[in-house]
């Protein structure tokens, strides 16, 4: 299977910049397309996706929100943080199935 | 607009099954794969497999053959998962969530509210 680290934690101050990685174990990428993918979930609530296919923007997600990167290294920026941002990110692969996600960064204030 | 409404809280027995769904509404409920997701106490995802429902072809995660069995009732545009026998394990939130088909597109664009299936004696 393929493995997704991403650090437990991350704290930033408000209005700044957040940067969220993710690795991969092998590459998730394919031709030029990149096949990693970032969620958000706030307590309590179920994953809402923000980012496909590396660097694309879901429907009705802030464009703060940007995703970057190939091979086996992403990262989801959020530019600049707003309150509303404290939650868990989780990245997702779907190179190869079982599709897996990485074990969640939790994002808090400073 | 799409929505993904799962059925109530489930507490069960070490042994037993259980049986959750996943009612589909404001677009074709064939027209996209229902995958089915488990996520513990300990805020870990694992995919457990998907469900095309027009077909009821499956795919499962290895890791879960044997545990989850994924059905669809078309009528109904229901998705169901089953597990069985149960251990404190299987304890977790189960969530229903659709993708696209297309190889590459296997994200996952909508969410159930999500079920506790809590397992006790």
């Amino acid at each position: 299977d393929i493995v997704l680290t991403q650090s437990p934690v991350l704290a930033v101050s408000l209005g700044q910049r957040a940067t969220i990685s993710c690795r991969a174990s092998q590459s998730v990428s394919i031709s030029s397309i990149n096949l990693m993918h970032w969620y958000q979930q706030k307590p309590g609530q179920q994953p809402k996706l923000l980012i496909y296919r590396a660097s694309n923007l879901a429907s009705g997600i802030p464009a703060r929100f940007s995703g970057s990167g190939s091979g086996t290294d992403f990262t989801l920026t959020i530019d600049p943080v707003q309150a509303d941002d404290i939650a868990a990110y989780y990245c997702q692969q779907s190179r190869e199935s079982p599709f897996t996600f990485g074990s969640g960064t939790k994002l808090e204030i400073k | 607009q799409v929505q993904l409404q799962q059925s109530g809280a489930e507490l069960a027995k070490p042994g037993s099954s259980v049986k959750i769904s996943c009612k589909a509404s404001g677009y074709t409920f064939t027209s996209y794969a229902m995958h089915w997701i488990k996520q513990t106490t300990g805020q870990a995802l694992e995919w457990t497999g998907y469900i095309a429902p027009g077909s009821g072809g499956t795919k499962y995660n290895e890791k879960f053959k044997g545990k989850a069995t994924l059905t669809v009732d078309k009528s109904s545009s229901t998705a169901y998962m089953q597990l069985s026998s149960l251990t404190p394990v299987d304890t977790a939130v189960y969530y229903c969530a659709r993708s696209t088909f297309n190889y590459g597109s296997y994200y996952f664009d909508y969410w159930g509210q999500g079920v506790m299936v809590t397992v006790s004696s």
